[in-house]
């Protein structure tokens, strides 16, 4: 497509249910991104795939966050019994490579109530 | 730990005059530089991305390099009350991902 799309743009939940929210992103970007950005905050990384594979999972906050990527295509991160503190926009970018930098998909907004 | 700052801000200018927003970053290794424009409510976007030292002009923005002192900076001509948004320097240093500043809010007042 002609840019990263994101899925839902916003999402209400009630505390301890899971969401799964989704990531399209450029056509023939092997390298794909997800961040989330609490309300006034900085980007705070979460994950980074290359292709199929993510070789940097570091930014995960808890084993409640989980991500996949099929196809080297759609990425979905999954957030398992929902908190509070999990209210953030989650960001999705994605990149033929970061030495070129990234494009932002238009975020999903996510209120955990 | 590698780190790019930013000041947070907000760094208030009148219309007309020139924005002046600074970033600098700690590893000498860093190879790419890039600003983002975030406003309120919405995605960052990229503005203008710089990989050697001097200036690069594109219209009203101007992006400066220098390696040596590791910072980075973007100059706005002619700041208009639309530019008024946060400003992300970001920093290639290896490993296929990018680090982020926190951002420095600019407002420019008519």
């Amino acid at each position: 497509g002609a840019g990263v799309s994101q899925s839902p743009s916003n999402k209400v939940t009630e505390k301890g249910k899971d969401v799964e929210l989704r990531c399209d992103p450029i056509s023939g970007h092997t390298a794909l991104y997800w961040y989330r950005q609490r309300l006034g905050q900085g980007l705070e990384f979460l994950i980074y795939f290359q292709g199929n594979s993510a070789p940097d999972k570091s930014g995960l906050p808890s084993d409640r966050f989980s991500a996949e990527r099929t196809g080297e295509s759609v990425s979905t991160l999954t957030i398992q019994r929902t908190q509070q503190e999990d209210s953030a926009v989650y960001l999705c970018a994605s990149s033929l490579s970061a030495n070129y930098g990234y494009t932002f998909g238009s975020g999903t907004r996510l209120t955990v109530v | 730990q590698k780190e790019v700052e930013q000041n947070s801000g907000p760094l208030s200018v009148p219309e007309g005059a020139i924005a002046s927003l600074n970033c600098t970053y700690s590893d000498r290794g860093s190879q790419s530089f890039f600003w983002y424009r975030q406003y309120s409510g919405k995605s960052p976007e990229l503005i203008m991305f710089i990989y050697s030292n001097g200036d690069k002009e594109d219209g009203r923005f101007t992006a400066q390099l220098n390696k040596a002192s590791q910072y980075v900076s973007l100059l706005i001509r002619d700041s208009q009350p639309s530019d008024s948004a946060t400003y992300l320097c970001a920093v290639y240093t290896g490993f296929q991902k990018l680090v982020f500043g926190t951002g420095t809010r600019l407002l420019v007042s008519p």
